[in-house]
């Protein structure tokens, strides 16, 4: 009965591959967000998507692309890893966008070596 | 722009003290409030959150304002416990619609 699904949990890979973080979300939210935590706790949205339009992109390298293929999924694809990019990536979701509460997903750990 | 400021951590006490987390805010309008907590390895959860001036959000035992005079938001407990180990983070969704946190602060509960 999860809400809000990330896979995978842990991502290990080398600088320059490029890699894909899922995320689902069974709560019938129209809008879906991702977030990235650095080493230090510190949290800062990334992209929000309403009804699989974006609404929020934020200073993001063009590196990151993310893609809602419907309501229910926001997929976050990252090309040509960085050590930079190591965090923990958490997706979440809203009712609507605006002032509604947003559910978490349990984050993906990613290390880039 | 919108930001949201905490206290420092570690807060370290022990089990059945007092909690107090203090956390202002700044931000266009009238922002909606949160607490959100992350215990170890895992997503964030809403704690508790007030959308107007004066409310109280509580949860768990832990409570929180609106103080829209001092633009505040401090969480409050009066008994924690060991299991209450955890990052707390404050947070604002504001005229920009994005949901700011601010740097949290790690709570770690002794028994």
């Amino acid at each position: 009965d999860t809400a809000v699904s990330q896979t995978p949990k842990y991502l290990v890979t080398q600088m320059g591959n490029d890699k894909s973080i899922k995320c689902e979300q069974n709560l019938g939210h129209d809008t879906m967000y991702w977030y990235k935590q650095d080493s230090k706790k510190f949290l800062k949205i990334m992209f929000s998507y309403n009804n699989k339009e974006l609404i929020i992109n934020e200073t993001v390298p063009n590196r990151f692309s993310p893609k809602s293929p419907d309501k229910a999924h926001l997929n976050l694809h990252i090309n040509s890893l960085e050590l930079g990019d190591s965090a923990v990536y958490f997706c979440a979701s809203s009712q609507k966008a605006g002032t509604e509460t947003q559910y978490f997903g349990p984050g993906t750990r990613l290390l880039v070596l | 722009g919108d930001s949201v400021t905490q206290m420092e951590g570690p807060v370290t006490l022990s089990e059945e003290a007092f909690l107090t987390i203090n956390c202002t805010y700044t931000a266009t309008g009238y922002p909606s409030l949160f607490w959100y907590v992350q215990y170890p390895g895992e997503g964030l959860q809403l704690l508790l959150k007030a959308t107007k001036a004066d409310d109280k959000g509580s949860n768990k035992g832990f409570e929180a304002t609106y103080r829209k005079e001092t633009t505040s938001f401090h969480l409050e407990k009066g008994s924690v416990q060991v299991s209450d180990s955890a990052v707390y983070f404050c947070a604002l969704i504001g005229g920009f619609q994005k949901l700011v946190f601010g740097t949290g602060t790690r709570l770690l509960v002794s028994p």
